[in-house]
């Protein structure tokens, strides 16, 4: 199956930094590459599809870039309601889809 | 608005089956364009897709859990089921259902836009 490998694990950020977190799929994926944010206690959500498209209703702050194998998702001036935990997910062996480990950020 | 909610017991014993119904609302099962799966998150871990179920009842499955795994679909019920039997420790998470709606190009391209708020399933005699 392909492995999915996110970095950092966990990031330090203030109010209106601009945060990257990257995700590296261990074979080629193409743009077949999503990001959720996870809150606790909250439903995942979808926030990019397919490596860089918005999903409807995200903030277009958020924004995803790569393919092949390296993908970044960029927050460009981080918001208290954006602390949480993000995954990365490979679509491209759908229906055998993986997610990343998760890149919880924090408040700094 | 499409919502799912999921539901079952939240304490399971070892060895015992787990079984969970997610149930949709505000749009139909019956989506030639929508597949509908189940995801699980162990507490402090990540994210792990367990399976996915057409309305046609075609289903997938995770390798790692496929021997113990069933999911079935109701169309006249709108909501479809998960039983992950043989339950161990190793089991209790949150357990997540979701809308794949499948992507916007030719190929299938899972994307999990609707989840339902989760359901804690601890396993524990």
């Amino acid at each position: 199956d392909i492995q999915m490998t996110q970095s950092p694990s966990s990031l330090s950020a203030s109010v209106g930094d601009r945060v990257t977190i990257t995700c590296r799929a261990s074979q080629y994926i193409s743009r077949d590459l999503n990001w959720y944010q996870r809150k606790p206690g909250k439903a995942p959500k979808l926030l990019i599809y397919a490596a860089s498209s918005l999903q409807s209703g995200v903030p277009s702050r958020f924004s995803g870039s790569g393919s092949g194998t390296d993908f970044t998702l960029t927050i460009s001036s981080l918001q208290s309601e954006d602390f949480a935990t993000y995954y990365c997910q490979q679509s491209y062996n759908t229906p055998l889809i993986t997610f990343g480990q998760g890149t919880r950020l924090e408040i700094k | 608005q499409l919502q799912l909610q999921e539901s079952g017991p939240g304490l399971v014993k070892p060895s015992e089956t787990l079984s969970l119904t997610c149930t949709v609302s505000g749009g139909s099962i019956n989506s030639s364009s929508s597949y509908w799966g189940w995801i699980r998150q162990p507490p402090g871990k990540g994210l792990e897709w367990i399976g996915s179920i057409h309305f046609s009842g075609s289903a997938f499955y995770n390798p790692s859990l496929k021997s113990r795994v069933s999911i079935s679909v109701d169309t006249a019920k709108d909501h479809f089921s998960l039983r992950l039997s043989s339950v161990t420790a190793a089991d209790t998470a949150v357990y997540f259902c979701a809308r794949d709606r499948y992507g916007s190009g030719p190929l299938w391209k899972t994307e999990f836009d609707y989840w339902g708020q989760g359901t804690l399933v601890t396993v524990s005699s």
